[in-house]
């Protein structure tokens, strides 16, 4: 498996714009996880997904941010409008059920937005 | 939530034994302890978990103390490629919050050649 994979790798915005974040998940894993991560508040989960049901987001940090969950194989986070303290880079997660599964991260997406 | 207390930075060089400490004196019985570790630009990734017993695998070491109110996660020969900020994670088992993983500020470990 290639593991879990994010597009872009890099995102460069003007403030204002809108900014999609995509994410596919390894193959058969039930979990899914949007992380944001800055040198001033460290790695945050903003929300989680089982099954393709949001379960938690309460780590969105304003109605600017939505996620999206359509089927089992991809995921996108969305930010609009995008402001300059939204860059970060942002990292997606996925696992399989079960209590001591590993979480396996992506490459993350590092988003500037000017 | 229970919490853990990682010391900010470690340093070792190339080659010797890490001792990475992990204090979590508010642990329940039914939370287990994980370690994820971040390399430099990439995204964390798992290294170990347990609950009571030592565990090993080809990564590392993990010692728990007999109260489980401290660990120590053993690299038992560093080598550059270690160098990585080392996060120590409570997971509870019962609760519905064993779905989220929930970082703290981690030890920042340098190691030198």
């Amino acid at each position: 498996d290639a593991g879990v994979i994010q597009s872009p790798r890099h995102e460069v915005t003007e403030m204002g714009q809108e900014v999609t974040l995509r994410c596919k998940p390894i193959s058969g894993h039930d979990y899914l996880f949007w992380y944001r991560q800055t040198m001033m508040r460290g790695l945050e989960l903003l929300i989680y997904f089982n099954n393709n049901v949001p379960i938690d987001d309460s780590g969105m940090p304003e109605d600017r941010f939505s996620a999206k969950m359509p089927n089992a194989s991809f995921s996108t986070l969305k930010i609009q409008p995008s402001e300059p303290r939204d860059s970060a880079v942002y990292f997606c997660a996925s696992r399989r059920q079960g209590t001591n599964t590993e979480a396996f991260f992506g490459q993350g997406t590092r988003l500037t937005v000017v | 939530d229970a919490k853990t207390t990682q010391p900010n930075s470690m340093e070792s060089n190339e080659e010797e034994p890490v001792h990475l400490p992990c204090n979590h004196s508010t642990i329940s019985g039914t939370d287990y302890i994980h370690w994820y570790r971040q390399l430099p630009s990439q995204g964390p990734e798992y290294v170990i978990h347990g609950l009571t017993s030592n565990v090993n695998n080809r990564m590392a070491s993990l010692a728990i103390a007999e109260d489980r109110k401290s660990s120590t996660l053993i690299l038992h020969r560093a080598t550059l490629r270690d160098a990585a900020v080392y996060y120590c994670i409570l997971r509870d088992s019962l609760s519905y919050n064993t779905d989220k993983l929930i970082f703290g500020t981690g030890t920042r470990l340098q190691v030198f050649p």
